[in-house]
């Protein structure tokens, strides 16, 4: 079983619509959940991370996390095409000091 | 605030060679993280730096090394280098290990180096 897993899409979504992004991982001793949005030839660019169960909301982007089924989320209301790019999920374990990577979800947004 | 850099941008290589990368982090920041990217493996953790010493280290052989200088600069080795060894080589900088930071562990990337090994 892989750390962090997510979903290699690609997601296609609605320009307007809601898109959401789902990360599970297996330690249950993680205590940072990072979302990272990386496009085509680019480097991954942090746009949310969330430490307590519950949701955290940054403009259209909401992060949503649950410790007890170890599984980290992301959405995106309102969607635009320049949305469109892989999105990175990353978690912290207790005591490393490194972040995990998932293999990341490729979005698109259709106009 | 100027954000992480990464010299060079694009680099070529054969076989057997060595190459030497380089990362400066955001002001500030010391601890520095250096990534492997491929298409097929993802990011992959390569080790961390924090204060001149190496704190995590991820599962890449010898060839692959490091060091970070008093002013947090960074740099990154590879030895004899391998086809398979062609990436993108991210570093990404934090606060992580500063006393006092309430959430250090947000992680802030440079452009990356494309290493091309022919």
């Amino acid at each position: 079983q892989k750390e962090v897993e997510q979903n290699s899409g690609p997601l296609s979504v609605p320009e307007g619509a809601i898109a959401s992004l789902n990360c599970t991982y297996s330690d249950r001793g993680s205590q940072s959940f990072f979302w990272y949005r990386q496009y085509s030839g680019k480097s991954p660019e942090l746009i949310m991370f969330i430490y307590s169960n519950g949701d955290k909301e940054d403009g259209r982007f909401t992060a949503q996390l649950n410790k007890a089924s170890q599984y980290v989320s992301l959405l995106i209301r309102d969607s635009q095409p320049s949305d469109s790019a892989t999105y990175l999920c990353a978690v912290k374990s207790q005591g490393a000091q490194k972040l995990v990577f998932g293999q990341g979800t490729r979005l698109t947004i259709n106009p | 605030k100027a954000g992480v850099t990464q010299t060079p941008r694009y680099l070529i290589k054969t076989r057997g060679q060595q190459v030497t990368l380089s990362c400066s982090p955001i002001s500030g920041h010391r601890s520095v993280s250096w990534y492997q990217q491929t298409p097929g493996q993802g990011l992959q953790f390569l080790f961390e730096y924090f204060s001149e010493t190496q704190r995590n280290k991820g599962n890449f052989p010898g060839r692959f090394s490091g060091r970070q200088f008093s002013n947090s600069r960074s740099e990154m080795n590879v030895s004899t280098l391998e086809l398979g060894d062609s990436a993108l080589y991210l570093c990404a900088s934090s606060l992580a290990g500063l006393a006092g930071v309430p959430n250090p562990y947000e992680q802030y990337f440079g452009p990356g180096t494309r290493l091309t090994v022919t």
